[in-house]
């Protein structure tokens, strides 16, 4: 089966840099993507890492460990907007040859002045 | 564009009817998701379609829940009957094909009474 792990919640202040941690188990991984959900809205793509690294988009990073099974969100100069649920999801290739998108339970961020 | 529409956006019932939930994607997306969220827990895989057909149902939690996606176009998700424990935000998307970005609904917050 699959699985993922991300912390529950995370606090930090506005303008500091906050990383959220994902470490995952499945058996066709091929990709990590990240999602962000504000209170009552649709989940929102972030970003996707298929290789090994860090990609940057603006003040939000995403990296990639495929070796360790392990990826993650950085936030830096955070803003209160940014206080939303950070979900880390696994592309996956399932049985059937399909590819689908297996998240982790979120993780909490508050973001403080 | 229009992104994923979903309706209705909320949804409450009795334990024993029937419910049944729509899911318009994205047009010329060929992938359509189906999660399900419960009470904060992860957001959770239900199923898969390709066009019109499921690609992947391994998600599906019991017979009484059954999806179908008309002509490749918009999908339903019939519960019948409805019991407590189906209560929680239903989430649709939708990607086109190879692609990992998923654009989500706003999701369906079904209670059960």
């Amino acid at each position: 089966g699959q699985s993922l792990e991300q912390p529950s919640e995370v606090t930090a202040v506005e303008g500091a840099i906050v990383q959220i941690n994902c470490t995952y188990q499945t058996s066709g991984f091929y990709g990590l993507s990240w999602y962000q959900q504000h209170d009552g809205g649709a989940p929102t793509f972030l970003s996707y890492n298929a290789l090994d690294g860090l990609e940057e988009t603006g003040r939000f990073s995403s990296f990639l460990s495929r070796s360790d099974s392990y990826g993650y969100l950085l936030l830096q100069e955070l803003q209160m907007k940014d206080s939303a649920s950070y979900f880390c999801a696994v592309r996956d290739r399932g049985s059937t040859g399909g590819f689908k998108t297996i998240f982790g339970a979120g993780t909490r961020l508050f973001v403080k002045a | 564009e229009a992104g994923v529409t979903q309706f209705p956006s909320h949804s409450v019932i009795e334990k024993g009817q029937t419910v049944t939930l729509r899911c318009d994607p994205i047009s010329g997306h060929d992938n359509l998701y189906w999660y399900r969220r419960v009470m904060g827990k992860e957001i959770k895989f239900l199923l898969h379609f390709v066009k019109e057909s499921k690609q992947d149902e391994s998600g599906m939690p019991n017979n009484r829940f059954l999806a179908e996606r008309t002509g490749g176009t918009y999908s339903t998700l019939k519960v019948q009957p409805a019991e407590l424990e189906d209560s929680g935000v239903y989430f649709c998307a939708s990607s086109q094909g190879g692609v990992p970005e998923a654009f989500f609904g706003q999701g369906t917050r079904l209670t059960v009474v």
